[in-house]
């Protein structure tokens, strides 16, 4: 089955830091890949998202890049606000049809940006 | 404008009760689910609907009932609720069928309190 693995957290960075956030996928098909970001008391929302390899999603400063070769989406951003403190989830979903349509979601990664 | 609301936002109840929440998209999108988020963050599928029918029926238990009246409205009904019940539950909307690397649009979570 599918399977998303992204480092654990907590991140915890100084503001204009650099910032990677490391996922890989195990993944039946051709998944898309996605980034959604969780702030404190809110639900999730899409950071950024690559639907082929060798793609890269950008957004808010934040980019990834679709690496099929490595299995791999890490997120990065040059330098880091306060207001990036969140949780960061890694997510795919395959293109191989019937129960591969669900969104398989990483464990998360807390990120927390000093001042 | 609320893309996706759901109700209640918190809800503290007694072991044993039956409770439901709500959830309504105004995006026109054909696809609903129900995700847990438990303490730690991870994220979980449990159902998935599809203008009205049911596509994606996770383990999860027969106490849980999701009914969706129509396309913008997917509800979830939760029998004899246990502790372990206690978690932040999201609904989520989607353009699904062909679209199924759409994004998913989630709203701001019910956190759910069994005492």
């Amino acid at each position: 089955g599918n399977s998303v693995t992204q480092m654990e957290g907590p991140v915890t960075l100084s503001e204009e830091a650099f910032l990677t956030i490391n996922c890989t996928y195990t993944a039946t098909g051709y998944p898309s890949l996605f980034w959604y970001v969780q702030y404190p008391g809110e639900g999730l929302q899409l950071l950024l998202k690559a639907t082929k390899a060798d793609d890269k999603g950008s957004n808010k400063g934040f980019e990834a890049t679709y690496r099929k070769e490595t299995t791999s989406f890490h997120l990065e951003k040059g330098s880091v606000q306060v207001s990036d403190s969140a949780v960061y989830f890694c997510a795919l979903v395959s293109l191989g049809g019937g129960s591969n349509y669900k969104l398989t979601f990483g464990k998360g990664t807390l990120l927390t940006v000093n001042p | 404008d609320t893309a996706v609301s759901q109700t209640p936002k918190y809800l503290v109840t007694q072991m044993g009760n039956d409770k439901s929440i709500k959830c309504e998209q105004n995006l026109g999108h054909d696809t609903m689910y129900w995700y847990k988020q438990d303490s730690k963050k991870f994220l979980k599928i449990m159902f998935s609907y599809n203008n009205k029918e049911l596509i994606i029926n996770e383990t999860v238990p027969n106490r849980f009932s999701p009914k969706s009246p129509d396309k913008a409205h997917l509800n979830l009904h939760i029998n004899s609720l246990e502790l372990g019940d206690s978690a932040v539950y999201f609904c989520a909307s989607s353009q699904g069928g062909q679209g199924y690397n759409q994004p998913q649009h989630f709203g701001d979570g019910t956190r759910l309190s069994i005492l």
